[in-house]
This record gives structure tokens, C-alpha cells and sequence, in this order.
């Protein structure tokens, strides 16, 4: 079952901040985020792990709830690069060999 | 490094007709997946692989069938194509899980298939 993320679409000016869940219904043992240009393939961003601490990457940075089965990727200060769309993809308990279920994706779009 | 890479680029085919997508990596990782990737549905695992000689299903196997006879490539074959198997279909990899962020996924340039 995938995940959901929220919101499906968000326009932003430059320099304003944006935030996208992601929801699970299943136990989750990690998140996975990426980000793939119109045209492109996907590119990881970072995972969080079960029990780690939020982790960052340059101006993006993102969160995991276990309890709650969810994680938010913030966005701070956004670039014209940060365009795209954000794929969130948990892996379930005892790690994600079997692959990644992805969320529908959002779109964001971010404006001079 | 090529990284993930994906042959064919881009293929149009008739309906009924047979192809195989050939996914290689040059990382020496264990893992290997193949997705689906339609308009508004995000990205599906068709199949995937932890290991030479192994493979197993994903999300939405039905319709195609995967090998891996050598650990860097992984076949994904559709053996009678259907309109609805048109898609871009990206490969992707990736090394041991061990909690230490080895589990990233290194994706492929993908491939566009139309099936007429």
C-alpha cells in the first residue's frame, strides 16, 4: 500500500519555505526521499533511519515519526534548483531489501 | 563509474509483441529493482533481486518476467505486450542494508516504452 504524501502540488516565490508529509499505514524501519527533475530519474536526498535523528542536506532537512508512521521534509529558503517532484519511500521493519514503496509524489514548483 | 544504465532508451511496439529491457551497474551491489513509473501514480516495483540467481516480486509483477544471471545486470522482459505496459520503466540499485545509509537507491536514466 503506498504511502501518502501531502500536499500533491505546491507553488512557492523564491526564498519561501515549504513542508511535504508522508504517511504510512505500516510500520515503518526507515524513510526514503528523492527528487526527480521533469524528464530525469530520481535522485536520493537522504533516509532516516528507525531511532536516528533528523538529518539535513544543505537546506532540506526532514524528520521521522515512528510512532505516528510518518516524515516531513522541510524545505527552507527554497532554490529555483528545488523544483521537482519529492517522492517519499518508506521500507518497512527489518530493513527495505524488497524494495521501496513509493508515495504518489509532490510537485513543487518554485517561482523567482 | 556509468553507474545504473539502461538500454533501450526508447521503444515503441505493437501490441502482442515481446521486448527485454536491460538494465547493468558497475557498483557491484546486491540489490537490483525494476519500476513503473505512470502519470500520477508515483513509482511501482515490478520486481527486484537481492542477489545473483534470485529474484522476486514487487508491487506489479503481472505481465512482465526478470533474470539475473550476473550480479551487475537484470533483465526485465515483457513477453506479450499490452497497451497498458506503456510506462517508463526505470532500473535502479543498490548495496547491503545495514541501517548505515548503504540502502540508497541508485536509479538508472529509465526507459520510455509505448505499446501501440
Amino acid at each position: 500500500q503506498q504511502p501518502v504524501q501531502s500536499p500533491q502540488a505546491v507553488i512557492l516565490r523564491e526564498g519561501e519555505d515549504a513542508v511535504i508529509n508522508c504517511s504510512s499505514s505500516k510500520a515503518l524501519y526507515s524513510v526514503h526521499w528523492y527528487r526527480q527533475k521533469h524528464g530525469e530519474a530520481p535522485v536520493f536526498l537522504m533516509i532516516l533511519l528507525k531511532g536516528g535523528e533528523q538529518k539535513g542536506h544543505d537546506k532540506i532537512s526532514a524528520s521521522f515519526n515512528e510512532k505516528k508512521q510518518q516524515s516531513s521534509l522541510y524545505l527552507t529558503a527554497s532554490q529555483l534548483s528545488y523544483s521537482g517532484t519529492y517522492f517519499c519511500g518508506p521500507s518497512r521493519a527489518g530493513g527495505g531489501a524488497d524494495g521501496l514503496t513509493f508515495g504518489k509524489g509532490t510537485h513543487l514548483i518554485i517561482q523567482p | 563509474n556509468a553507474g545504473v544504465t539502461q538500454t533501450p532508451k526508447f521503444r515503441v511496439l505493437k501490441t502482442g509483441q515481446s521486448m527485454t529491457l536491460l538494465c547493468a551497474q558497475d557498483m557491484n551491489h546486491e540489490y537490483m529493482y525494476w519500476y513503473r513509473q505512470d502519470p500520477g501514480m508515483g513509482l511501482r516495483l515490478i520486481h527486484y533481486s537481492v542477489g545473483e540467481g534470485t529474484t522476486a516480486k514487487g508491487e506489479v509483477p503481472d505481465g512482465y518476467n526478470v533474470s539475473r544471471l550476473k550480479k551487475q545486470n537484470f533483465l526485465l522482459g515483457l513477453e506479450s505486450a499490452a497497451p497498458s505496459q506503456t510506462s517508463v520503466y526505470f532500473c535502479a540499485s543498490s548495496g547491503q542494508y545495514g541501517g548505515g545509509g548503504q540502502e540508497t537507491q541508485y536509479f538508472g536514466p529509465g526507459t520510455r516504452l509505448l505499446v501501440l
